[in-house]
């Protein structure tokens, strides 16, 4: 059974940068039919997907966001990282990690951690 | 950024009710839709994918339909442990984009 973990600081300042890792246990990071992806959710609103990475290191970003955000992995610890630069009380968010499954064009976000709030403020 | 416009944004309904949510995307994206449950306090729970594939463990009474632009969730008999959020989530293009969400509330 795949599992993920979110960690990092759960409060940060604000111009900062937060960094958060997503530890995989269960299954591999380095598997050719999965990307992982970032996803959050200010309180009380919906959700936004952050972006998403493959094995290969190719990724993908919501320009929403801008420059401001890198997603990496490194297969020796079998993880993947969020790092959002010049933060804003508008990061504040629980932020989820999560397995997308794809096989042809289906995409499935099927396993997801348990989410990790985090407060910016100064 | 494909928008994706889901109705309503809340609703009241009965246990046993048949409840129908929809999701309307501003261009068309096939059938790359996914349906997606949110609990309180809970991450999101993937109901259906590209646009009526039920989830391996998903109980039958919810089932997916569209393609093209519109899209829906239907719950046949609505059950005690379905009150709850809905989200849509268009995975056909970069950025991958959500609904607003459906509150699906006790009557």
């Amino acid at each position: 059974q795949l599992q993920l973990q979110e960690s990092g600081p759960g409060l940060v300042k604000l111009s900062e940068t937060l960094f958060l890792t997503c530890t995989v246990s269960g299954g591999s990071i380095s598997s050719t039919s999965s990307y992982w992806a970032w996803i959050r959710q200010p309180p009380g609103k919906g959700l936004e997907w952050i972006g998403s990475i493959l094995y290969t290191g190719r990724n993908y970003y919501n320009p929403s966001l801008g420059s401001r955000v890198t997603v990496s992995m490194d297969s020796a610890y079998n993880h993947f990282s969020l790092e959002i630069r010049s933060l804003t009380a508008a990061d504040t968010a629980v932020y989820y990690c999560a397995r997308d499954f794809f096989r042809g064009a289906e995409d499935l976000l099927d396993y997801w951690g348990r989410g990790m709030l985090v407060t910016v403020s100064s | 950024a494909i928008q994706m416009a889901q109705s309503p944004s809340s609703l009241s309904a009965s246990v046993g009710d048949r409840v129908i949510i929809t999701c309307r995307a501003s261009e068309g994206i096939g059938r790359e839709l996914g349906w997606y449950q949110q609990k309180p306090g809970r991450a999101p729970r993937l109901l259906i994918y590209s646009a009526f594939k039920l989830q391996s463990g998903v109980p039958s009474r919810f089932s997916g339909s569209g393609s093209g632009t519109d899209f829906t969730l239907t719950i046949s008999s609505l059950q005690p442990e379905d009150f709850a959020t809905y989200y849509c989530l268009q995975d056909d293009r970069y950025p991958w984009t959500f609904g607003q969400g459906t509150k699906v509330e006790i009557k």
